[in-house]
């Protein structure tokens, strides 16, 4: 069975930082790419980053390019998002995905259950 | 750039069917999407790849009621025999060169 399981959010000033991360279990980890979504209140679904099985290449949205750094660890099956520089409008539960494909992007068919990040101003 | 453009909203009657559209950009009608489910207060799930041809892979556990099918530039997520569970939030996603793109999503509500 697949499991997706964030965790890192909290509560953050603006400019601060915090370091994501996501324990993924029951899949061959390194032959899938995994990404980044975001949901601010009452908001849609937002592509953050992708990074693909090796690691080798990532990808990021507009919004965050240049504060965000994704990352993994394949010997502990964990991808990670360092998110620097925070505004008010990353405020956001912060979800892991799992990529269907090695060479990301691609389509995400498991999801975590989020953690939840909140920037004060 | 690929765009996911979707209704903001659907209702239909509880038994009854009712069908979610995702519209592709001008010049991406070829592209394959995935819908996902997000019930309230709960994570996204992945419901299904469509494939332009209307061919489609259903995720794990995903009920017979749920099907897709495609017209040109148009993806459709059909649900049937409606279930009060089945009010949720429908998400389309497609991906290119990396990038990924989400619909903005339709709610749908079980009257």
């Amino acid at each position: 069975e697949v499991q997706l399981v964030e965790s890192g959010g909290g509560l953050v000033q603006s400019g601060g930082s915090l370091r994501l991360s996501c324990a993924a279990s029951g899949f061959t980890f390194t032959s899938y790419g995994m990404s980044w979504v975001r949901q601010a209140p009452g908001k849609g679904l937002e592509w953050v980053s992708t990074i693909t099985g090796s690691g080798g290449n990532t990808y990021y949205g507009d919004s965050v390019k240049g504060r965000f750094t994704v990352s993994r660890d394949n010997s502990k099956n964990t991808v990670f998002l360092q998110v620097n520089g925070l505004r008010a409008e990353d405020t956001a539960v912060y979800y892991c995905a799992k990529v269907d494909r090695i060479s990301a992007p691609g389509m995400f068919d498991y999801w975590g259950q989020g953690t939840l990040v909140t920037v004060s101003s | 750039q690929v765009v996911l453009t979707q209704s903001p909203s659907a209702s239909a009657s509880l038994g009854a069917s009712v069908k979610v559209t995702c519209s592709l950009s001008s010049g991406h009608s070829s592209y394959s999407i995935a819908w996902h489910q997000q019930q309230p207060e709960k994570g996204p799930r992945f419901l299904m790849k469509l494939n332009s041809d209307g061919s489609h892979s259903k995720g794990d556990g995903i009920p017979d009621r749920f099907s897709g099918s495609s017209s040109g530039a148009e993806r459709y997520l059909t649900i049937s025999s409606l279930q009060s569970e089945d009010e949720a939030d429908y998400y389309c996603q497609t991906w290119g060169t990396g990038i990924e793109v989400f619909g903005g999503g339709t709610k749908l509500t079980v009257l």
